[in-house]
């Protein structure tokens, strides 16, 4: 079974700091992408930052990287500078690719992420 | 380039009843998958549909079901409504070609089942 691992519920930092949050991921397939999304109170669903599982390069989005240890199977977030408006639930998410195509979106419990001021 | 369309925003049905939702996805984007994202447990895959055919499902009982139209426009449909269906129902739309995948989400539907 595919799974998505998110160990922190709730994280809460100062505005300016940096903060990383953790997602471990588990499953069978060699190609697959992993993503992060940002859930605010409006409730969409903002894509952060993507990673090609075949790719050993780790991707940035400004303010967003990522630790992406393929053998471990971890695909961290870190967001430098954080601001007010990064305050939202945040998803690490996984789609894998087989003969029969993908499965869809296979998603963590979320980490809420709080920026106070 | 307008993002994903999503209606309604809400809706409040009874139990028994049946309820369409609508997907319009991105110009040029051919997938549409849904989700369901509920407090207990989170964010669940539905199905995706790729030019008009049903590509994918997970594992969600039969009334739960779907189409697409011919211009990539979705539904989804929930018969027999349950109060347990109460839920936010996301869809995302990509290119579709299984490769570089990005999908982009809707801001949801919020069904309550009274």
């Amino acid at each position: 079974a595919q799974t998505v691992t998110q160990s922190q519920p709730e994280m809460s930092v100062q505005e300016a700091e940096t903060v990383t949050l953790s997602c471990t991921y588990d499953t069978s397939e060699n190609n697959y992408y992993l993503f992060w999304y940002k859930q605010p109170p409006s409730r969409q669903m903002i894509l952060v930052i993507r990673q090609e599982a075949y790719k050993q390069q780790n991707a940035t989005e400004n303010r967003f990287s990522v630790n992406f240890q393929k053998a471990a199977k971890s695909f961290s977030l870190k967001i430098s500078d954080s601001q007010l408006g990064d305050t939202a639930m945040y998803f690490c998410a996984f789609i894998a690719f087989s003969g029969g195509g993908a499965d869809g979106l296979t998603f963590g419990k979320g980490t809420h992420l709080i920026i106070q001021p | 380039k307008a993002g994903v369309t999503q209606t309604p925003r809400y809706l409040i049905k009874t139990r028994g009843q049946q309820v369409t939702l609508s997907c319009s996805p991105i110009s040029g984007h051919r997938s549409v998958s849904w989700y369901q994202q509920t407090p207990g447990q989170g964010l669940q895959f539905l199905f995706e549909y790729f030019s008009e055919t049903q590509r994918n499902k997970g594992n969600f009982p039969g009334r739960f079901s779907g189409r697409q139209f011919s211009n990539s426009r979705s539904e989804m449909n929930v018969s027999t409504l349950e109060l347990g269906d109460s839920a936010l129902y996301l869809c995302a739309s990509s290119l579709g070609g299984l490769t570089n995948e990005k999908l982009f989400f809707g801001s949801g539907t919020q069904l309550s089942v009274l």
